[in-house]
């Protein structure tokens, strides 16, 4: 079975305070995503990646970046966290293009900013 | 460009009865649909898909969706509703207009069962 999974399932932290969450997938996978998701409004893309070192906005990139330095590993950065960034954060991984577009989640992360 | 919509956020049945959770979706090329469930402070695990195979799907835990081009719907149902099936349900649709391998998600529907 497909494994992903996220550094901290609950996190509180400060504004203006640097925030790393971690994601890690155990099979290979080239495709990896960050979403965030709150109440009402479903998931929204934040960031995506397709290979080591590459990666591409998404819907709503302003205030995070990424970092995928290996295939396994995909990281989402708040430079500088704030209040209305207080959310649930997802992770996915999927094979390449060849599979259906199917994604497998982490656990998700809650997010606090105080 | 793809959408998906999912009519009603929160839907209520009692144990036993018939589930129907309902998603429209717009696409303009042939779509592969999802129907995802996420409990409680979990992540979200896929029920089932449509790859333009059969337009009668089977999922997990005796749920299936008919794909039906006509109406543009994809929706999910199961027969008779378990407490255990209390959980949100997303439907999805690739994005073709987009950058590939990625998916676009409805705005979700909280299922409660009431015993």
């Amino acid at each position: 079975d497909v494994k992903v999974t996220q550094s901290s399932r609950y996190l509180v932290k400060r504004t203006g305070e640097k925030v790393f969450l971690e994601c890690v997938q155990d099979m290979d996978h080239e495709n990896m995503f960050w979403y965030r998701q709150d109440p009402g409004l479903g998931l929204r893309l934040i960031y995506f990646s397709y290979d080591v070192k590459m990666k591409e906005k998404g819907d709503i990139p302003e205030g995070y970046s990424v970092s995928r330095e290996k295939k396994e590993r995909f990281s989402l950065i708040l430079e500088s966290a704030s209040t209305n960034q207080t959310s649930m954060y997802l992770c996915a991984s999927s094979p390449p293009l060849t599979d259906p577009y199917e994604q497998y989640f982490g656990p998700g992360t809650r997010l606090t900013v105080t | 460009a793809q959408s998906v919509t999912q009519l009603g956020s929160h839907v209520s049945v009692s144990e036993g009865a018939l589930v129907l959770l309902r998603c429209n979706y717009s696409s303009s090329v042939p779509p592969y649909l999802f129907w995802y469930v996420q409990y409680p402070n979990q992540g979200l695990q896929l029920l089932l898909k449509y790859t333009s195979a059969a337009t009668l799907v089977k999922g997990i835990n005796g749920f299936e969706a008919e794909f039906k081009k006509s109406e543009t719907s994809f929706h999910l149902t199961k027969p008779s509703a378990h407490m255990s099936d209390a959980a949100e349900y997303f439907c999805a649709v690739n994005n073709y207009g987009g950058s590939q391998g990625n998916l676009i998600f409805g705005k979700g529907t909280k299922l409660s069962v009431k015993p």
